[in-house]
């Protein structure tokens, strides 16, 4: 299938250890994320969310911390597989309705 | 929830024509969003539906792109004299409010090829 994202920043890791994959945000009054992954060929899907008063959410295998002061989010995966190889996007909302995406990261596990 | 579905999934067109995409979204979604998505970015806003009422048309929307949602329940989005540079992938959402926030669930897309 057709890749999602060829040209885009990479993170190389090993099976079975951590990643950390980053996201700057642009809205200081965006009050909710969500990180998604998106598989080639295939729509984004949904991971894992969090609002702004927390700092941290932690889901199966999945964490995301927030810095507000910084406007940085942050997604990391545990015991990273080959299934999790993928391109991961966050999506700031800010307003009423409106979801606004950052760049992706393209996650490789290596065997 | 059964998921947000499109159809069709691949669709290969000559430039001038028409074309048109549908987009069945979760059930009791009420809000309803179209993106594109090119090689290397992410999901690009197009339109918003909240029920039947579309909110917001995104400036890159030219007038030959329409959507509609006419009972509040599928969409539909429709190019008109189709360019090469329509050729992307169109991708529709659906959310509401759970949990945190409104929570948004993309279906798998329609990739779009102008030849």
């Amino acid at each position: 299938g057709e890749s999602v994202g060829l040209h885009l920043p990479t993170l190389s890791v090993q099976e079975g250890d951590n990643s950390i994959i980053n996201c700057a945000y642009s809205n200081s009054a965006s009050d909710y994320f969500i990180w998604y992954k998106q598989e080639s060929g295939k729509g984004p899907q949904f991971i894992i969310d969090i609002r702004s008063n927390m700092d941290k959410r932690q889901g199966q295998r999945v964490t995301v911390l927030l810095n507000k002061t910084v406007k940085h989010l942050s997604l990391q995966i545990a015991a990273t597989q080959p299934g999790d190889s993928a391109v991961y996007f966050c999506a700031e909302f800010s307003g009423t309705y409106k979801y606004i995406f950052g760049t992706g990261t393209r996650l490789k596990v290596l065997a | 929830d059964t998921g947000v579905s499109q159809d069709p999934r691949h669709k290969i067109t000559k430039r001038g024509q028409n074309v048109t995409f549908r987009c069945d979204p979760i059930s009791e979604h009420n809000r309803l969003y179209w993106y594109r998505q090119t090689l290397g970015q992410g999901p690009e806003f197009l339109t918003y539906f909240q029920n039947e009422a579309q909110l917001e048309k995104s400036r890159l929307l030219s007038d030959r792109f329409s959507a509609e949602r006419p009972k509040g329940s599928f969409s539909t989005l429709e190019i008109q004299r189709t360019e090469q540079g329509d050729s992307a992938m169109y991708l529709c959402a659906s959310s509401r409010f759970r949990g945190l926030g409104y929570e948004q669930y993309f279906g798998p897309g329609t990739r779009l090829t102008v030849t």
